[in-house]
């Protein structure tokens, strides 16, 4: 099955820094999502992107949905301890509408 | 606030064991799905549900089987189980017709296949 490139796959960052996460694939999706893993829980949507070209922000966090529809970027502004965990993202095609095919990860550290 | 419940989170089990593992969503969603979750590999899709009695493999279905005999629940059943199926297992579900609803996870099963 298809998988999507992430990256990095993870990095160490100090408190206040600004993080940057990119995902790329072969084929076009319709929609991108962005999800959140905490230590020892399940993924938690974090922001969903419907539209090439689009840039959506929740909060410190920033997505943009690519004009190629092949690739997606999600920033974090001003990290915190509390920002700690995997991100992964995902993309959703036209067929089959309810799958998703998820990234490989990202996973973040934050240090004082 | 949906709650999808995964019935362990820890589980150790002997190679060629057969393994059941539920997972139960309290908000009558339609779709359920069933991930394995591996270090660089990200989520891979096993076997999805889109309404009771129905199911459809996913990316990686060899080995694995599914049951929805009720809405609400949804099990993921290892035959014989083995040590490449050690992993980390997420059980999602969604309401399809509220559109591009989000997927709502379980806390996951840590399972060792010694």
């Amino acid at each position: 099955g298809q998988q999507l490139n992430q990256s990095p796959q993870s990095m160490f960052i100090q408190e206040g820094e600004d993080v940057s996460m990119n995902c790329t694939s072969s084929s076009i999706f319709n929609t991108w999502l962005w999800y959140k893993q905490d230590p020892g829980e399940g993924p938690v949507l974090l922001i969903a992107l419907y539209k090439a070209g689009e840039l959506t922000s929740n909060g410190r966090l920033t997505a943009q949905f690519g004009i190629t529809r092949k690739d997606s970027f999600l920033n974090i502004s001003a990290s915190i301890p509390s920002d700690v965990g995997i991100y992964f993202c995902a993309g959703q095609g036209g067929g089959t509408a309810s799958k998703l095919t998820f990234g490989t990860g990202t996973r973040l550290q934050v240090t004082l | 606030d949906v709650k999808v419940t995964q019935s362990s989170r820890y589980l150790v089990k002997r190679t060629g064991e057969k393994v059941f593992l539920e997972c139960v969503q309290d908000m009558d969603h339609e779709n359920m799905f069933w991930y394995r979750q591996d270090p660089g590999l990200g989520l891979r899709l096993i076997y999805f549900s889109y309404d009771v009695k129905m199911k459809e493999k996913g990316d990686i279905p060899e080995g694995y089987s599914v049951s929805r005999e009720k809405k609400e629940r949804f099990s993921l059943i290892l035959e014989s189980a083995s040590t490449n199926q050690t992993s980390m297992y997420l059980c999602a579900s969604r309401h399809p017709g509220q559109g591009l609803s989000p997927l709502h996870f379980g806390n996951g099963t840590r399972l060792t296949v010694t």
